[in-house]
């Protein structure tokens, strides 16, 4: 198993400029998560699926659009990109949403925009 | 809102000195889970506390929650180099079917040879 794969790992957008983050799973997990990380400031939830074709906002979702077509696949979009969107992303998937549930991180990747 | 403050936010210590990092908020959770984290990679979850007062130990690490179930705590004995990263304590609610967890900004510990 692959885990959860990311891509890509760099990126330098420059204002206004529109993108797409990769997210794919191979562990057969219905719950999906992609969260931002800034310096001292832990994990913000963006986005969140808890199934295919089922998606919901979490604690800072402006700026960015998803979509759950598959169980694997959970990209994130960001249409108009700004220099708050600089950060590092991360999705997550799960297999259960039970409170004790581990998730599992993908690698990341780093976004500038300038 | 509910929030997790973690102390401190960073830590610089020599080999074979002992540490504790505290996962405190005035919110109650069904449990706490604690990630690690290292440059360039996603967090890796190091282990789950469910019931207040629960204490568990993997190797060096212990890891303890609170009665009440809105702190937790991980002390480290004799770190070791090895040890240097990002600690995460995130928390989650029983009540929630969405998986959802809250997580503190973290702690990052350097062990200096």
């Amino acid at each position: 198993n692959a885990g959860v794969t990311q891509t890509p790992k760099f990126r330098i957008l420059k204002i206004g400029q529109s993108m797409t983050l990769q997210c794919t799973q191979d562990m057969n997990h219905n719950y999906m998560y992609w969260y931002r990380q800034d310096p001292g400031m832990g994990l913000k939830l963006i986005y969140y699926s808890v199934g295919a074709g089922i998606t919901d906002k979490g604690e800072v979702p402006n700026g960015y659009n998803v979509s759950r077509s598959t169980t694997e696949d959970f990209p994130l979009r960001l249409e108009l990109a700004a220099p708050s969107q600089t950060s590092v992303y991360f999705c997550a998937s799960s297999y259960s949403p039970l409170h004790d549930n581990e998730q599992f991180f993908g690698p990341g990747t780093r976004l500038t925009v300038l | 809102t509910q929030l997790l403050e973690q102390s401190p936010q960073f830590l610089s210590i020599q080999e074979g000195e002992n540490l504790t990092v505290y996962c405190n908020s005035s919110s109650v959770f069904s449990s706490l889970q604690w990630y690690r984290q290292e440059p360039g990679e996603g967090p890796v979850l190091l282990v789950t506390v469910v019931t207040g007062g629960e204490v568990k130990k993997l190797k060096r690490l212990t890891f303890q929650f609170g009665d009440a179930r809105k702190d937790s705590s991980l002390h480290i004995t004799a770190a070791q180099p090895g040890d240097t990263g990002l600690y995460l304590c995130a928390g989650a609610q029983r009540s929630s079917n969405t998986g959802k967890l809250i997580f503190g900004q973290g702690t990052t510990l350097q062990v200096k040879p």
